[in-house]
């Protein structure tokens, strides 16, 4: 089972600020990776996938980046709806796996 | 626009089955361009991945939970189903149902809210 690693575990930024996400697969994944955000109470949402697609309706603010075991997820100027939790997920090897989130919070 | 709504008992006795169903609306489950699958999400392990259907009836679950996983379609009535037997207080989680599409399968577009699933005697 592939085992995925963000970091860092937090984020703490203002709005308007850029963030930069990691996250690390413990073997090559190739670029089969997603970026999901979730806020209190409410299911993830997709943003990215295959490390570079955003997926329908995402803003060009968000961006994926990173093949192999190596991916980020860059925000280029945190709007306040963005302060929410951010999961990876791999779909190369059996069973797909998620990581365990980095929360980006308000300064 | 698509929905997905859960709805099932929200607390398990130990030992007993987990039942949960799954209601699309504004989309066919029988579409042939979709999977729908179930993932349940706890503090102690995070999100999990838990099993997929294709609208044709064929399965594919986590090897961690599969001897004890069992989902299934109903395409009369447009929805999906989840049972997971044996529970324990492990079971103890929100679970969301899915969709994913053929083409980019296991990458998750739509869920429904969720709903807490205790298990607790």
């Amino acid at each position: 089972e592939i085992v995925l690693t963000q970091s860092p575990a937090t984020l703490s930024l203002s709005p308007g600020e850029r963030a930069t996400l990691s996250c690390r697969a413990s073997q090559s994944i190739s670029s089969y990776l997603a970026w999901y955000q979730q806020k209190p109470g409410q299911a993830p949402r997709l943003l990215i996938y295959d490390a570079s697609n955003r997926a329908t309706g995402i803003p060009a603010r968000f961006s994926g980046s990173g093949s192999g075991t190596d991916f980020t997820l860059t925000i280029s100027s945190l709007e306040p709806e963005d302060f929410a939790v951010y999961y990876c997920q791999q779909r190369s090897n059996w069973p797909p796996t998620f990581g365990p989130g980095t929360k980006v919070d308000i300064k | 626009q698509l929905q997905l709504q859960e709805s099932g008992p929200g607390l398990v006795k130990p030992s007993e089955t987990l039942s949960l169903t799954c209601t699309v609306s504004g989309g066919s489950i029988s579409s042939s361009s979709y999977y729908w699958g179930w993932i349940r999400q706890s503090p102690g392990k995070g999100l999990e991945w838990i099993g997929t259907i294709y609208s044709s009836g064929s399965t594919y679950y986590n090897p961690s939970l599969k001897s004890r996983v069992t989902v299934s379609v109903d395409t009369s009535k447009n929805q999906f189903s989840l049972k997971l037997s044996s529970v324990t207080a492990a079971d103890t989680a929100v679970y969301y149902c899915a969709r994913t599409t053929v083409v980019t399968r296991y990458y998750f577009d739509y869920w429904g809210q969720g709903t807490l699933v205790s298990v607790s005697s």
